[in-house]
């Protein structure tokens, strides 16, 4: 595709829901990112995709957060039980190995 | 630990030049980044400096490294309106891949 693309772009749900966000990266991008930007701070590395493998999951801030991806192509981050300080925007990125990263618009997340 | 800081906030006239400031931590960072956040937009990679360089000039930004005090700026010369927005300081802590660490970002306001 021309660039990184994120669904849904806004997401407004309850606390206690599970959420899911998607990411398509640009065709051919090996390495997958998943960044959060609360409000007011930079961004917060959540996890990063080799291929379909997640070397480094280091970021993610409680086992209520999981990521997947599958074909070397999609991914899904998942946030079960939401909880009102989940909200952010949650930004994910592609690169070609270790080449710059490319950003996707974000999905806004707003838990109630 | 990983840390990367930058001001909240620069406020110059049009035409004049900004210089935004960073430093970070981590001495075996490959590569420095400066991004740009646009209002509704998503982040845009705007210049890079490798960490054996000093200095980094394109076009209207120069990019400053002073790997004694990890401090790295971004200078805008003959800014414009359109330059107003957030920029983000990044750096790519040690790890074989491209993991990077922000600073919370200076918001550039650019007025008459």
């Amino acid at each position: 595709g021309a660039g990184v693309s994120q669904s849904p772009s806004n997401k407004v749900t309850e606390k206690g829901k599970d959420v899911e966000l998607r990411c398509d990266p640009i065709s051919g991008h090996t390495a997958l990112y998943w960044y959060r930007q609360s409000l007011g701070q930079g961004l917060e590395f959540l996890i990063y995709f080799q291929g379909n493998s997640a070397p480094d999951k280091s970021g993610l801030p409680s086992d209520r957060f999981s990521a997947e991806r599958t074909g070397g192509s999609v991914s899904t981050l998942t946030i079960q039980r939401t909880q009102q300080e989940d909200s952010a925007v949650y930004l994910c990125a592609s690169s070609f190995k270790y080449n710059e990263q490319f950003f996707g618009p974000g999905t806004r997340l707003t838990v109630l | 630990g990983e840390d990367v800081e930058q001001s909240l906030f620069l406020s110059v006239r049009e035409g004049d030049s900004s210089v935004i400031n960073c430093t970070y931590t981590d001495s075996s960072s490959t590569y420095l980044y400066w991004y740009k956040q646009e209002p509704g937009a998503g982040l845009q990679l705007l210049t890079y400096i490798f960490s054996n360089m000093d200095m980094k000039q394109d076009q209207r930004l120069t990019v400053l490294l002073n790997k004694k005090d990890k401090h790295l700026s971004l200078r805008i010369a003959d800014t414009q309106t359109g330059d107003s927005a957030i920029y983000f300081c990044a750096e790519n802590p040690s790890g074989g891949y491209n993991k990077l660490i922000f600073g919370a970002g200076t918001r550039l306001a650019v007025h008459p």
